[in-house]
């Protein structure tokens, strides 16, 4: 299995909903990330896990919410969205060696919209 | 900070063409540098990688050498398909699992 899965595709949510976004991979990947995506721009990082403990938090705003219940997992809550939080977000792994990216593998996303 | 600077799109060419993508980066140290896909609607894809200087990287017909001395990584096709339309990102991994992308150039091939 050479795949980060990411569920739901598709999300639309009104601003007082809360949802969480998927992310599965078995791969053994030790890393795993979340960015968000807006239209025609490239990909920017919210959140890394690093053997399931959060190593990066790229102050991203307390409305999202990220969870690594294990290592193949990665969830992102959100609650109180806004309408520019309207994006792709994906999801993504990597093998880790010392503090080397190598390996990274990024899921087909989940795209976003708040109303 | 670490950076990646990738030629401003969007790019047009007919199929059968000849492809550069150029991409230039700064950062200190030996970065891993990458050139990833987007298709419409999709996530990114991994397309080729060099983790040192003077490795070419390559696949489907792609190739990139990681040159140090001018630090780029410019992708380049000998012969363009409209299947390879799509957006294309250069980006680096130097600091503890952080991945620096450059803007992305749109690619369109034309039958």
């Amino acid at each position: 299995d050479t795949e980060v899965t990411q569920t739901p595709k598709h999300l639309v949510m009104g601003m007082t909903n809360k949802k969480s976004l998927k992310c599965e991979q078995h791969m053994g990947h030790r890393a795993m990330y979340w960015y968000k995506q807006k239209a025609k721009k490239p990909p920017e990082l919210m959140f890394v896990y690093s053997y399931e403990k959060l190593s990066i938090n790229e102050s991203v705003p307390s409305r999202f919410s990220p969870e690594c219940p294990n290592s193949s997992l990665l969830n992102l809550h959100l609650h109180a969205l806004q309408p520019e939080d309207s994006a792709l977000y994906l999801c993504a792994s990597s093998q880790l060696q010392g503090d080397r990216v190598y390996g990274y593998t990024f899921g087909s996303g989940t795209r976003l919209t708040v109303v | 900070g670490d950076s990646v600077t990738q030629m401003e799109g969007p790019v047009t060419l007919s199929e059968e063409a000849f492809l550069t993508i150029n991409c230039t980066y700064t950062a200190t140290g030996y970065p891993s540098l990458f050139w990833y896909v987007q298709y419409p609607g999709e996530g990114l894809q991994l397309l080729l990688k060099a983790t040192k200087a003077d490795d070419k990287g390559s696949n489907k017909g792609f190739e990139a050498t990681y040159r140090k001395e001018t630090t780029s990584f410019h992708l380049e096709k000998g012969s363009v398909q409209v299947s390879d339309s799509a957006v294309y990102f250069c980006a680096l991994s130097r600091e503890a699992q952080k991945l620096v992308f450059g803007q992305g150039t749109r690619l369109t091939i034309n039958p």
